[in-house]
């Protein structure tokens, strides 16, 4: 079945850029999604990139593909506390003629004021 | 206002007995997911269903019932034979699955805790 990798913990500084990374083993899929989630809530759909892409940018998230590599990142410029959450990496895999989302373990993000 | 709604947020049972989770949508999504997240595990498929009388076993549907009797409707059933029911459930529905491009909605969910 599909990987998803993901770092566990990242802790950054207020105003300072964070990197989230995630590796995946399977190349057949489209879109490629990262999501946020706050304490104790669901998931939200933060960004996305369509995987003939290298690059997406949105305000202060930056998303970079390679697909080559199975490798997509998420940058996060000028990060604030409100940032604070676990982002989760998650790629659609087939499955009995459909698509399932297989998600990383979630990378907990901690903003030091 | 669209979107998913589960229902109760928290809740509470003896070991022993069953408990069904509701999850609702009005987003006249076709897809409906369950999936259990436990600490430093990510999230993990129960149970989906691409449309209305069909579902599929997703990776842990040991100890799990669903069913999908309405399109706006994927009720949970924890039954007794869970070893390990105690987590926070999630919800998620996406306008379809079979293309790949498939954006899912999740509820806020619901944390089930088994004494």
């Amino acid at each position: 079945g599909e990987d998803v990798e993901q770092s566990l913990f990242l802790s950054v500084r207020e105003g300072d850029s964070s990197v989230i990374n995630c590796t995946y083993t399977d190349s057949s899929s489209t879109y490629l999604y990262w999501y946020k989630q706050e304490p104790g809530a669901g998931l939200q759909l933060l960004t996305y990139i369509f995987s003939n892409m290298d690059m997406k940018q949105d305000q202060r998230l930056t998303v970079l593909l390679n697909k080559k590599d199975k490798h997509l990142s998420l940058r996060i410029a000028d990060t604030q506390t409100g940032d604070s959450a676990i982002y989760f990496c998650a790629v659609p895999q087939p499955r009995a003629g459909s698509y399932q989302l297989t998600f990383g373990k979630g990378t907990k993000l901690s903003v030091i004021p | 206002d669209g979107g998913i709604t589960q229902s109760p947020k928290y809740l509470f049972r003896k070991e022993g007995q069953n408990v069904t989770l509701s999850c609702e949508q009005n987003l006249n999504h076709d897809a409906m997911y369950w999936y259990r997240q436990d600490p430093g595990q990510g999230l993990r498929l129960i149970y989906y269903s691409q449309i209305v009388n069909d579902f599929q076993k997703g990776d842990i549907a040991e100890g799990y019932s669903v069913s999908r009797e309405k399109k706006e409707s994927f009720p949970l059933t924890v039954t007794s034979a869970q070893k390990n029911p105690t987590a926070f459930y999630l919800c998620a529905s996406s306008i379809d699955t079979t293309t790949g491009n498939d954006e899912q909605y999740f509820g806020p969910g619901t944390r089930l805790t088994v004494t």
